[in-house]
């Protein structure tokens, strides 16, 4: 079956850029997506089709999918960025999730 | 503004079927352009997907769970459904709705979640 590794883990400084990956074999020859969830609250789609931003979702956040690695950027982080990243890619017709990062902010 | 809720029980026995509804409302589930969704994640865990369905009937289910899982519509009443037979422990979690969109080729990704609801499976 198909697999999607994360990093368990990310810190950042406020303003500074975090990134955050996501490997799979081959991921760059399918589409890539990314979620955002924080304590107690239901995930949050940030990136689709692996550079795409659904309306409301601010500009800091941009998505990149090449070779085997997608990367989630968050440019100028800031303390309410803290949360868990997942991202989310296809193996047939399976819904596949990676582990999910959480990302710190320090 | 599309709303999904999950409704069910939240405490159910080993062994027996857990049953949750998906009610969708501000949209129509029987729109062409969406698929809709089951994910799942246990206390401090990841997410899994479940399972989709389209308006039709259309199913697909996470390989893992196929063979315990149901997915179902009822369109006059805007709802979807789940039910997970024969369950244990590895159960427990917090079960989410999703809308699914539906390009088809690895395009597609969930854009609007219920708020989830947790089920624990206990004696």
């Amino acid at each position: 079956s198909y697999e999607l590794t994360q990093p368990p883990s990310v810190s950042v400084s406020p303003g500074q850029t975090a990134s955050i990956t996501c490997s799979g074999d081959k991921l760059g020859n399918r589409y890539a997506c990314w979620y955002q969830q924080k304590p107690g609250q239901s995930p949050v789609l940030i990136i689709y089709q692996d550079t795409k931003r659904p309306s409301g979702i601010p500009e800091r956040f941009s998505g990149s999918n090449s070779g085997n690695t997608a990367t989630l950027t968050i440019s100028g982080t800031q303390a309410m960025d803290e949360a868990v990243y997942y991202c989310q890619a296809w193996d047939s017709t399976t819904v596949v999730f990676g582990g999910g990062t959480k990302l710190t902010v320090l | 503004q599309l709303q999904l809720q999950e409704s069910g029980p939240g405490l159910v026995k080993p062994s027996e079927t857990l049953s949750l509804t998906c009610s969708v409302s501000g949209g129509s589930i029987s729109s062409s352009s969406y698929y809709w969704g089951w994910i799942r994640q246990p206390p401090g865990k990841g997410l899994e997907w479940i399972g989709s369905i389209y308006y039709i009937g259309s199913t697909y289910y996470n390989p893992s769970l196929k063979s315990r899982v149901t997915i179902s519509v009822d369109t006059s009443k805007n709802q979807f459904s789940l039910k997970l037979s024969s369950v244990t422990a590895a159960d427990t979690a917090v079960y989410y709705c999703a809308r699914r969109s539906s390009f088809g080729g690895s395009k597609d990704y969930f854009d609007y979640w219920g708020q989830g609801t947790l089920v624990t499976v206990s004696s």
